[in-house]
């Protein structure tokens, strides 16, 4: 089983829409959460870290629940340049023994907004 | 800081040829990941460093690939001999903790093409 999944999509939505984004660990030791945004061609780029009391970056709106393990981010007021594929990233923490400091990366969901 | 240097950033060879892509970590981070993405199958970790350490290099497909870090400051991933199947984005990433976060930082990658 897969360490995070997300629904691949593709999202595509006009301009001005608000658009959710789920995905799923399996391991309940996680202990950080990331969102990373990936261009076409072009590295992954941290987006927001996620904590457990859900935070807000602008129009942008990451959740967690750590009881079905699920973490979320919301985009508000979508602009073209938010199209990218945004990737659930989550971290084991002290509790992954020898994979303390690494990433699972989740395939990553694919969003196009349109004008 | 310049971030994550990696070169070449792009690399186009024969068959049987040997590969070597460079990394240069953000300085004071302590480790250093090698990933590799296709269409295929998503962003793979290869093997990852700390202090200069390889930690797990279960993602290393087989022996043709090999990852050395000599100083805190460098790190190589060597393909010898080169196939078509290895044709890819390699991306470099290094991170090290923020309390109990492992936020990790990407090179723009080597998109390498085996003919």
């Amino acid at each position: 089983r897969k360490e995070v999944e997300q629904d691949p999509g593709p999202f595509n939505v006009p301009e001005g829409a608000t658009v959710a984004f789920n995905c799923t660990y399996s391991n309940s030791a996680s202990q950080s959460f990331f969102w990373y945004r990936q261009d076409c061609r072009k590295e992954p780029k941290l987006l927001m870290s996620v904590y457990s009391s859900g935070n807000e970056d602008g129009r942008f709106t990451a959740q967690l629940n750590r009881a079905s393990q699920y973490i979320s981010l919301l985009i508000r007021d979508s602009k073209l340049s938010d199209s990218a594929t945004y990737l659930c990233v989550v971290n084991l923490g002290r509790g992954g023994g020898s994979t303390l400091g690494r990433l699972y990366f989740g395939r990553g969901t694919q969003l196009t907004v349109w004008p | 800081d310049a971030g994550v240097i990696q070169s070449p950033r792009h690399e186009v060879t024969e068959m049987g040829q040997e590969v070597t892509l460079r990394c240069k970590p953000i300085s004071g981070h302590d480790y250093l990941f090698w990933y590799r993405q296709t269409m295929m199958r998503g962003l793979e970790l290869l093997i990852y460093f700390n202090n200069n350490v390889p930690i797990d290099d279960s993602g290393m497909p087989e022996d043709r690939f090999s990852a050395k870090m000599p100083n805190a400051s460098f790190s190589t991933l060597k393909i010898q001999p080169s196939e078509p199947r290895d044709s890819a984005v390699y991306f470099c990433a290094s991170s090290t903790p923020v309390g109990s976060r492992y936020e990790q930082y990407f090179g723009p990658g080597t998109r390498l093409t085996v003919t």
